[in-house]
């Protein structure tokens, strides 16, 4: 079953702040986040394990709630170069990988 | 940068006929994987490998065979392309349990079914 990510699109000018939600209803193993700009590959950004391990890009910043099956990308002082469409991924078990549908963020000067 | 590409990188063909898709990697990673995403969808993960010769079905692999007789190689086939099939496909790897590290993705193949 697939992750459900909030808002579904978000815009904001340079140097504000966002979060970007996931949420499973199944107990997860992992939550990954990647970033996808138009017409390219999504790129990894940081990977969140049970047990508060963390993996990833040193600017940006998640959490991971085990109980509630959550995790929020947070994003500060935003820079152009942010927009882009954020997916979750979550596995729950060895290989089963699933992603949300994804959030659009779009930086304006 | 990972070393994968796919080929081809756009192709259109007609509902029936089958098509497959190339994955090749010069990373020597165990695990590779295909995904289609489509509008809405996000990321969907149609089958994955983790070895030579050892597949396994995602969520919506109905439709879709995969084969990989070498590590670098991993082929999608489309045995009777439908335009529900119309997507960009995209092929992942990763050297260790993808589950708890980061995933490649190679630059996707835009299929048109008409």
């Amino acid at each position: 079953q697939q992750p459900v990510q909030s808002p579904q699109a978000v815009i904001l000018r340079e140097g504000e702040d966002a979060v970007i939600n996931c949420s499973s209803s199944k107990a997860l193993y992992s939550v990954h986040w990647y970033r996808q700009k138009h017409g390219e590959a999504p790129v990894f950004l940081m990977i969140l394990l049970k047990g508060g391990e963390q993996k990833g890009h040193e600017k940006i910043s998640a959490s991971f709630n085990e109980k509630k099956q959550q995790s929020s990308l947070y994003l500060t002082a935003s820079q152009l170069s942010y927009s882009g469409t954020y997916f979750c991924g979550t596995a729950n078990n060895n290989n089963d990988m699933r992603f949300g549908a994804g959030t659009r963020l779009t930086v304006k000067p | 940068d990972a070393g994968i590409t796919q080929s081809p990188r756009h192709k259109v063909t007609e509902t029936g006929t089958p098509v497959t898709l190339r994955c090749h990697q010069t990373e020597n990673h165990r695990y590779m994987y295909w995904y289609r995403q489509d509008p809405g969808h996000g990321l969907r993960l149609i089958h994955y490998s983790y070895g030579v010769k050892d597949t396994d079905k995602g969520e919506v692999s109905d439709g879709y065979s995969v084969s990989r007789s070498k590590t670098e190689d991993f082929l999608l086939t489309l045995e009777s392309a439908t335009s529900s099939q119309t997507s960009v496909y995209f092929c992942a790897i990763s050297d260790r349990d993808p589950s708890y590290n980061e995933q490649f993705f190679g630059p996707g193949t835009r299929l048109t079914v008409l």
